[in-house]
């Protein structure tokens, strides 16, 4: 299989918080996962991608020093959002690849973190 | 901008009945394409990849590639009510600040009725 967890599921906070999601890769290393955040009726907008060791690479209009990406290990991402506001509320799902290459780009979603900022 | 286009529907069709959904890329060069199901409020399910010309077959699913004419469909045969989902349709392309990502359409609503 490809399991793709991902804790917290819900979260509510009050605005100002700061909100750490992680990703776990449970049954396959995954050097590059991605983060997506889906607001109600839209498609998954592409936030940031995670490489293993290195430093995340950021979406045009997405502030990366709101939205702290760490790949600590080839299992694990964890994504922050600091000093939320209402505005950031949204569900937040990550996805890690399984294979390499231009051609094995098969992504495998976590459950999702539903955030809701009050 | 690369763009995946999806009619967003909804598609309705009986249970029993072939569900097609189609989808059209923008870009040319791009090599692999793949058909996820989301349930709502959920994330989404990897159905089917596809990289070549032609069809592909996985149970119930055909998935159909053209590149000639960036073209890429589902085929769901014998739908049932628990098809009712959206269906994204996703196409990788090469991105300079992701390497290899993934371009989402915005998804077609299926409905299947009793």
């Amino acid at each position: 299989g490809a399991v793709v967890s991902q804790h917290p599921s819900r979260v509510i906070c009050k605005s100002g918080t700061s909100v750490k999601i992680e990703c776990r890769s449970l049954d396959f290393q995954a050097t590059t996962m991605f983060w997506y955040r889906q607001f109600p009726k839209q498609s998954l907008m592409l936030m940031a991608t995670s490489n293993e060791g290195s430093k995340a690479t950021y979406e045009q209009g997405v502030e990366k020093d709101k939205f702290l990406i760490n790949h600590a290990s080839l299992t694990l991402s964890t994504l922050t959002v600091t000093s939320a506001h209402p505005e950031d509320s949204s569900f937040y799902i990550c996805s890690a690849r399984r294979g390499g290459g231009r051609i094995l780009n098969e992504q495998f979603f976590g459950p999702g973190t539903r955030l809701t900022v009050l | 901008q690369k763009e995946v286009e999806q009619n967003s529907g909804p598609l309705s069709v009986p249970e029993g009945a072939i569900a097609s959904l189609n989808c059209t890329y923008s870009d040319r060069g791009s090599q692999s394409f793949f058909w996820y199901r989301q349930y709502s409020g959920k994330s989404p399910e990897l159905i089917m990849s596809i990289y070549s010309n032609g069809d592909k077959e996985d149970g119930r699913f055909t998935a159909q590639l053209n590149k000639a004419s960036q073209y890429v469909s589902l085929l769901i045969r014998d739908s049932q009510p628990s098809d009712s989902a959206t269906y994204l349709c996703a196409v990788s392309f090469s991105n300079s600040n992701s390497g290899y990502a993934l371009n989402f359409g915005k998804g077609t609503s299926l409905l299947v009725t009793p």
